[in-house]
């Protein structure tokens, strides 16, 4: 089937706004990720999703950053007030999550970039 | 100490030659260690996957991993042009979570 999505795939917005940035895992796959890349930098653990569930939000940056997950399915992460250091590109991945393994291929989606004027 | 280290680089090896890209990781519970590509611009995707100590082969690439030295390795035989791009090296840390490196740039001069 098809593989992950994101969108919108660019959004611009002005200081002090608040965004929404949408993933579509892969059917069937009940892990989700997010992470945040910013120019140049390697990727940076947000928060991960096992079903709708969120064991591990470690990596938030502070509480202007929150997730959800509804359905197994769509996430969305919302930047309240964003501020000019949350412009990057933000990735989500999907994973089938076999228990039975602790290898779990990641697939990443085409990312959102993220520009906060 | 990074929990997942690797050479920022740039990399550069002449095309046909063998590219050879290091990764050493601090968790010595770590049970699966990831390979991804990057182009610039685009978002990883997974090149390799290894849990057992050793070599693991696929075509043109052959992963490593030494799990008493802590080090995962990454060989790239007859380098091509397209092969240029950002490898990220990521283990996962004995939980669901993937740590990655901040990838090393190799570039393949024709």
């Amino acid at each position: 089937g098809a593989g992950v999505s994101q969108s919108p795939s660019n959004k611009v917005t002005e200081k002090g706004k608040d965004v929404e940035l949408r993933c579509d895992p892969i059917s069937g796959h009940t892990a989700l990720y997010w992470y945040r890349q910013r120019l140049g930098q390697g990727l940076e653990f947000l928060i991960y999703f096992q079903g709708n569930s969120a064991p591990d939000k470690s990596g938030l940056p502070s509480d202007r950053f929150s997730a959800e997950r509804t359905g197994e399915s769509v996430s969305t992460l919302t930047i309240q007030r964003t501020q000019q250091e949350d412009s990057a590109v933000y990735l989500c991945a999907s994973s089938p999550f076999r228990r039975a393994r602790s290898t779990d291929t990641q697939y990443f989606g085409p990312g959102t970039r993220l520009t906060v004027l | 100490q990074k929990e997942v280290e690797q050479n920022s680089g740039p990399l550069s090896v002449p095309e046909g030659a063998i590219a050879s890209l290091n990764c050493t990781y601090s968790d010595r519970g770590s049970q699966s260690f990831f390979w991804y590509r990057q182009y610039s611009g685009k978002s990883p995707e997974l090149i390799m996957f290894i849990y057992s100590n050793g070599d693991k082969e696929d075509g043109r690439f052959t992963a490593q991993l030494n799990k008493a030295s802590q080090y995962v390795s990454l060989l790239i035989r007859d380098s091509q042009p397209s092969d240029s791009a950002t490898y990220l090296c990521a283990v996962n840390p004995s939980t669901e979570k993937l740590t990655f490196g901040t990838g090393t740039r190799l570039t393949i001069i024709p």
